[in-house]
């Protein structure tokens, strides 16, 4: 059960884009279509972003993107907003019916 | 206004016991499986345990099988976790996180608590 691996930090400037990136194994993330991603400000509980791997909450802004190639998750965001600067974490179910995140990722907007 | 609440946290030495508690308002918590996510200071998001609906399936991360036991009292609305033989590594908060939807075991959660906090320590 070990993390999936994330960038430790990303940054970008206001109204660019940004990916990070999401590695898993054969028995998560390239397994199933199950991969979510949270956003989480500093003190706040998590907030869902994408799940599923491409799907959005209502809610949620059409400039968060999720996508997905083998065992590598993406998320992307568009048009970089101060307040998107937040840690973003991802999520795959395994085979083993747990729940694994990864490391998280700082995003700076600088 | 859909709600989870955490309490029960605090200052325990290690080797030391703690039940946390989580109660939920304003959904049918008897419909959904429920599940606990911790998070060291500092640190990523971890998924601790989950249960089923009825209490009758129970799964945990490999760290805490055999000292953490989740359960659920659906008459009280109420989520447990009972953590004995306490370490130093197990410090953090813990939510109780609710999925999106009631079919869904572990994953998508939408809803969460604010937390409470766990201080394992001499």
């Amino acid at each position: 059960q070990s993390a999936l691996t994330q960038p430790a930090s990303v940054s970008g400037s206001p109204g660019q884009s940004i990916t990070i990136s999401c590695t898993g194994t054969s028995s998560d993330v390239g397994a199933y279509n199950y991969v979510s991603w949270y956003q989480q400000h500093p003190g706040r509980a998590p907030k869902l972003m994408t799940y599923d791997v491409s799907n959005r909450p209502s809610g949620v802004s059409n400039r968060f993107s999720g996508s997905k190639s083998g065992n590598t998750a993406s998320l992307t965001i568009s048009g970089l907003q101060a307040e998107d600067e937040a840690d973003y974490y991802c999520s795959s179910y395994t085979s083993g019916s747990t729940l694994v995140f990864g490391g998280g990722t700082k995003l700076t907007v600088l | 206004e859909e709600q989870l609440v955490e309490s029960g946290g605090g200052l325990v030495q290690p080797g030391g016991s703690l039940r946390l508690s989580c109660a939920a308002s304003e959904f049918t918590f008897s419909a959904y499986w429920m599940s606990w996510v911790r998070q060291a200071p500092g640190k990523g998001l971890e998924w601790v345990a989950n249960i089923k609906q009825d209490g009758s399936e129970k799964y945990y991360v490999d760290s805490v099988k055999g000292r953490f036991t989740i359960s659920r009292d659906n008459a009280k609305n109420s989520l447990y976790l009972q953590m004995n033989s306490l370490r130093a590594e197990d410090t953090g908060v813990y939510y109780c996180a609710r999925p999106r939807w009631q079919q869904r075991t572990l994953d998508v959660f939408d809803i969460w608590g604010q937390g409470t906090m766990v201080t394992v320590s001499s």
